[in-house]
């Protein structure tokens, strides 16, 4: 079944860049698209791009516009996301989740990664 | 930005009982609306697509409703594992994709 793995709890200071990884399994790596979200403690869902597991093109929230950076490598089958400059309202848990459809963004969200705690702390 | 607005923000409901989630859009989404449940501890689960079609695997006493700005996620005969924290989220006009608030279902 399609899951979507996710790298472990990153605990980094205020400034500090932290790289989160996403590993499909259960489907084609190159055909669905993939999106970045995150949620803060007991708040809602933020979502912050996509990007395309094919050609690697990029959207992204204007609200993160100028700090994050998604991309993948396709020869490990690994998406990720990086988010520079943090800062303390940047702990949230970041979730990666796949859109539905083959080749086509639909912008619903069929299948989640278990979540990555980042906190950021001096 | 399309804002998308979720009432109540906390409902009690009986084991049982129907309960019904409101979402409003600031403008209108067609039918392009999605739902999602999540439990504490957990990444959130599709429920609905297409503002009523249920996702795979999803009971049939989800259902989804409404067009426009203004939709409805129907819980018939809530069972213990429906508590939980639900979302609505828009894909009509994006970037960027937005959420609901959300709804907390819990116990009366």
């Amino acid at each position: 079944q399609v899951q979507l793995a996710q790298s472990g709890a990153e605990v980094k200071k205020p400034g500090a860049s932290v790289k989160v990884s996403c590993k499909p399994s259960g489907y084609t790596f190159n055909s669905y698209y993939i999106h970045w979200l995150r949620q803060a403690p007991g708040q809602g869902l933020e979502w912050m791009g996509i990007i395309s597991p094919s050609g690697g093109s990029t959207t992204y929230a204007q609200k993160f516009q100028d700090r994050v950076t998604v991309t993948k490598d396709t020869s490990t089958g690994t998406v990720y996301m990086e988010l520079s400059g943090l800062r303390s309202e940047d702990t949230a848990i970041y979730y990666c989740a796949r859109d539905p459809k083959q080749w086509l963004v639909e912008g619903w969200l069929d299948a989640w990664g278990q979540g990555t705690l980042v906190t950021v702390s001096s | 930005e399309i804002v998308m607005t979720q009432s109540p923000a906390t409902l009690s409901v009986s084991l049982g009982d129907r309960a019904a989630l409101s979402c409003r859009a600031s403008q209108s989404v067609n039918s392009n609306l999605a739902w999602y449940q999540q439990k504490p501890g957990q990444a959130p689960r599709l429920l609905i697509y297409d503002a009523s079609t249920r996702a795979t695997g999803i009971p049939a006493r989800f259902s989804g409703s409404g067009s426009g700005t203004e939709f409805t996620l129907t819980i018939s005969g809530l069972q213990s594992e429906d508590f939980a924290v639900y979302y609505c989220q828009q894909y009509s006009n994006w970037p960027p994709l937005t959420f609901g608030g959300g709804t907390k279902v819990e116990v009366k």
